[in-house]
């Protein structure tokens, strides 16, 4: 899941098998919430999101959970294939000096899928 | 429909040395960001721009300056590059609410020595 360290959190599934990654963000007031995907050389693509007025959402493959509470999220991957490999980024949209629609990154978490 | 387009792709300055850091977007989006990235973080906002006119800054501006040149550009400006400022540098732009995804350009990697 997401650390605040300066080591990028690794997670190493097998093909296949379902992936669960975990992000905590900082502002109780943040309202909404996206799940990226960044290849190595690009820049993050957009997977999933979900409004704070929901603790579930799914797309394909993808499900995004929200636990407000406990200012939690995680993005589970079914099935997960080699083309999922990625370092995998929460942003929640939060408010700078009162102007809303800036997105705050966690700071990642790489998927290593083993063929 | 190209999205988002970021010039230069990679980039090498000396300490000192200024440069502009250009980005485009064709999806008629009123908000745009310029992002860094160092290794192993995540995506640190240095400036955004709510609307055309309009800049502010993020939560790492210092040592960089913004220029919102119509509603397509966004650019970004080192007066005076610093080591510190090697990073990769990302453009974005999103709708004004925030609570629509945001579509990245490709980056530019600057390495300064």
């Amino acid at each position: 899941g997401e650390s605040v360290g300066l080591h990028l959190p690794t997670l190493s599934v097998q093909e296949g098998d379902n992936s669960i990654i975990n992000c905590a963000y900082s502002n109780s007031a943040s309202d909404y919430f996206i799940w990226y995907k960044q290849e190595s050389g690009k820049g993050p693509q957009f997977i999933i999101d979900i409004r704070s007025n929901m603790d579930k959402r799914q797309g394909q493959r993808v499900t995004v959970l929200l636990n407000k509470t406990v200012k939690h999220l995680s993005l589970q991957i079914a099935a997960t294939q080699p083309g999922d490999s990625a370092v995998y980024f929460c942003a929640e949209n939060t408010n700078y000096g009162g102007s809303q629609g800036n997105l705050i990154f966690g700071k990642g978490t790489k998927l290593s899928v083993k063929p | 429909n190209a999205g988002v387009t970021q010039t230069p792709k990679f980039q090498v300055l000396k300490t000192g040395q200024s440069m502009t850091l250009q980005c485009a977007q064709d999806m008629n989006h009123n908000s745009m960001y310029w992002y860094r990235q160092d290794p192993g973080m995540g995506l640190r906002l240095i400036y955004y721009s709510a609307s055309e006119g309009t800049t502010d800054k993020g939560e790492v501006p210092n040592g960089y300056n913004v220029s919102r040149l119509n509603k397509r550009e966004f650019s970004l400006r080192l007066e005076s590059a610093a080591p510190s400022q090697t990073s990769v540098y990302f453009c974005a732009s999103s709708e004004p609410t925030g609570r629509t995804e945001a579509f990245f350009g490709q980056g530019t990697r600057l390495t300064v020595v």
